[in-house]
């Protein structure tokens, strides 16, 4: 069954404090593997989207990172506003609609 | 632009109310979803629309109706609405499929505010 699962569910870290959030996926067919912020109370904020084993993506102090099982999106250096719950769904090769799958996502705490 | 917008943004319903959600994306965007989000959960596709007057369903489509009579609109509605339907609901759209010469990243879903629906 495909399925993605992210990992830590929850996350807090000091401000500067580096580190690395997972998503491990089982897909047959992979068209895109997608991250989105969430803040409270609102949408899914579009961050990256990775097609290929070995592509990577930045945006400030965020860095995507895609291989044929896993995904990781690495936060160097975090500031407080890096506070979010981060989504990883995937789309599949097969249909027309281009559906995202997701999973439960991780909570990130930056304490100043 | 305004992106992606959903009308109402709260809304409190008794069992057996129906309601219709509104979308608006003035991205000229062809497909459009609606979602929803349950704690622990992570967010379900409910329907989705691959352009005007088009409609299918996703993984939970059971007590919902949809329409996209046009392009940038897409309905949500509840017929009879039962407290196993109060959640956050949320749109997207996107470009769709790689025609007419568009490059990657256009099947990439943008999102709206999202709609808190309570049914008591």
């Amino acid at each position: 069954e495909d399925q993605v699962t992210q990992s830590p569910e929850a996350l807090r870290l000091q401000e500067g404090e580096s580190s690395s959030l997972n998503c491990s996926y089982t897909v047959s067919g992979l068209r895109g593997l997608f991250w989105y912020r969430q803040d409270p109370g609102k949408g899914p904020e579009f961050l990256f989207t990775l097609y290929s084993a070995g592509e990577e993506k930045e945006k400030e102090r965020l860095k995507a990172t895609l291989t044929k099982k896993e995904s990781f999106l690495h936060i160097t250096a975090p500031k407080p506003e890096d506070s979010a719950t981060y989504l990883c769904p995937y789309s599949i090769s097969s249909g027309s609609a281009r559906q995202l799958t997701f999973g439960s996502g991780t909570q990130l705490t930056v304490l100043p | 632009n305004a992106g992606v917008t959903q009308t109402p943004k709260f809304r409190v319903l008794k069992t057996g109310q129906s309601m219709t959600l509104l979308c608006a994306q003035d991205m000229n965007h062809e497909y459009m979803y609606w979602y929803r989000q349950d704690p622990g959960m992570g967010l379900r596709l409910i329907h989705y629309s691959v352009g005007e007057g088009t409609t299918a369903k996703g993984e939970v489509p059971d007590g919902y109706n949809v329409s996209r009579l046009k392009k940038q609109n897409f309905l949500l509605g509840l017929e009879s609405a039962a407290p196993s339907q109060t959640s956050v609901y949320f749109c997207a759209s996107s470009f769709g499929p790689l025609e007419r010469g568009v490059v990657l990243g256009t099947d990439t879903q943008y999102f709206g505010p999202g709609t808190r629906l309570t049914v008591l």
